[in-house]
């Protein structure tokens, strides 16, 4: 099985930076995926890593450790749409297994 | 639309009663799952079907529950005697065997409330 740990809440300033840190216990493991959720909708896919370093997609960029089973999501120049849960989650060949998700507050 | 389609949005029903939902994947996808997902959690697998077959079920999953996948297309879950922990979203995601990342397409989920 995977045990991911992610922060539970974490509030911003619209036009800041923040930066969602993961750790992962797994077994099997071969990447590590970042969705966005927000409220009462499904969850969007944002990033995906499977070799170590940064992977950077506009506003957003994702970090991943194989070594250290660690994984940062950065979210840039923040905007009140960047309101959502976001969640970590470690996949083995088939299954992604979740994080309980860090719910992102921007603030105007 | 060619996401991933669950129906219905929503499901209110008494204890005890039997419920089942539909899920329609993305048509080329050969994976589908289900995952349960309460307030404040994280999507939490259920069970997963590679075409028709079923290879994988959750011991989270009680006998209650029982999911099919008849034609590897569309799937159903059905719930036996929902009990009030029933509660939750479920929902379904579809993927494609080898596609680059593989990552999950979700549906919007079935909101179910058990009285």
């Amino acid at each position: 099985g995977q045990n991911i740990d992610q922060p539970t809440e974490m509030t911003a300033t619209e036009g800041a930076i923040v930066q969602i840190n993961c750790t992962y216990q797994t077994s099997g493991f071969n990447g590590l995926f970042w969705y966005q959720q927000h409220a009462g909708e499904a969850p969007t896919f944002l990033s995906y890593n499977v070799l170590d370093g940064l992977e950077e997609k506009g506003r957003f960029s994702s970090f991943l450790s194989r070594s250290k089973g660690y994984s940062y999501l950065l979210l840039k120049e923040l905007q009140m749409k960047d309101s959502a849960s976001y969640l970590c989650a470690g996949t083995n060949d088939y299954k992604l297994s979740f994080g309980a998700g860090t719910t992102v507050t921007v603030r105007a | 639309d060619t996401g991933v389609s669950q129906d219905p949005r929503h499901k209110i029903t008494k204890r005890g009663q039997n419920v089942t939902f539909r899920c329609d994947p993305i048509s080329e996808h050969n994976r589908l799952y289900w995952y349960r997902q309460t307030l404040g959690q994280g999507p939490e697998f259920l069970t997963y079907f590679q075409n028709e077959a079923q290879l994988e079920k959750s011991r989270l999953l009680s006998d209650r529950f029982s999911a099919e996948r008849p034609k590897g297309s569309f799937s159903t879950l059905e719930i036996q005697r929902t009990e009030q922990g029933d509660s939750a979203m479920y929902l379904c995601a579809s993927s494609l065997t080898g596609a680059t990342n593989e990552k999950l397409f979700f549906g919007s989920g079935t909101q179910l409330s058990v009285l």
